[in-house]
């Protein structure tokens, strides 16, 4: 079946330290996936996005993902969290053509 | 605007009223979807237009809620008799008809 998964709730980083909020992914073909943020009280959006090419896809905000095909995974990086980065982060893939399947979100919450 | 707007930001209403909420995708943008989500749930798809293709009303969770799209361009989600567990943040999304989706900002509705 078509899934998207998060396996982290919520995590908790200090400011300055780096950041990898997983994303695990069920098709049968390599999908197209994507990373959106959501602030408090605000929509979503768009972080970065994977289509096909080159593995290791750039985003926004100095975001970054690795899409891994033996892991079925796309895990969202940075290296140097700051507190704006405090938000839920959402992964998503293709359903039913052109739809999208969200995971549940994990929500990051900084130090300082 | 360049992006996604949503009306009004903020609904309360009480229990057994109708509800209308508005959405401007982007201009251009033939695609358009309907989000629901719920405190401390995920994403919840209810409906989806392309274009003048009959809408994908898949994920309507009841006959109370309808939607529609005028001239292809503003959507309106109509909840009927709203119950106290219509109370969420709902959320519209546009895209050019590909994979990628941008969302507005939402609308917050709660149900006394």
């Amino acid at each position: 079946a078509q899934s998207v998964t998060q396996p982290d709730i919520h995590i908790t980083v200090s400011e300055g330290a780096s950041l990898e909020l997983r994303c695990n992914y069920s098709y049968g073909a390599t999908p197209y996936l994507f990373w959106y943020v959501q602030s408090p009280g605000q929509g979503l959006q768009l972080l970065l996005k994977y289509f096909s090419g080159d593995t290791l896809v750039q985003g926004i905000k100095g975001f970054e993902a690795e899409f891994k095909r033996s892991q079925s995974s796309f895990n969202l990086r940075k290296p140097s969290v700051h507190w704006s980065d405090a938000a839920e982060y959402f992964c998503a893939g293709p359903y039913n053509t052109d739809k999208l399947i969200f995971g549940t979100g994990t929500r990051l919450q900084v130090f300082p | 605007g360049a992006g996604v707007s949503q009306s009004p930001s903020n609904k309360v209403t009480e229990k057994g009223k109708d509800v209308e909420l508005r959405c401007d995708p982007i201009s251009g943008h033939t695609a358009l979807y309907w989000y629901r989500q719920s405190l401390g749930q995920g994403l919840e798809f209810l409906i989806y237009f392309q274009g003048n293709s009959a809408p994908d009303k898949s994920g309507l969770p009841s006959d109370r809620f309808s939607a529609e799209r005028t001239g292809g361009s503003v959507s309106t989600l109509t909840i009927q008799r709203t119950q106290q567990e219509d109370s969420a943040v709902y959320l519209c999304a546009s895209s050019r008809g590909g994979a990628t989706q941008y969302f507005g900002p939402g609308t917050r509705l709660t149900v006394l």
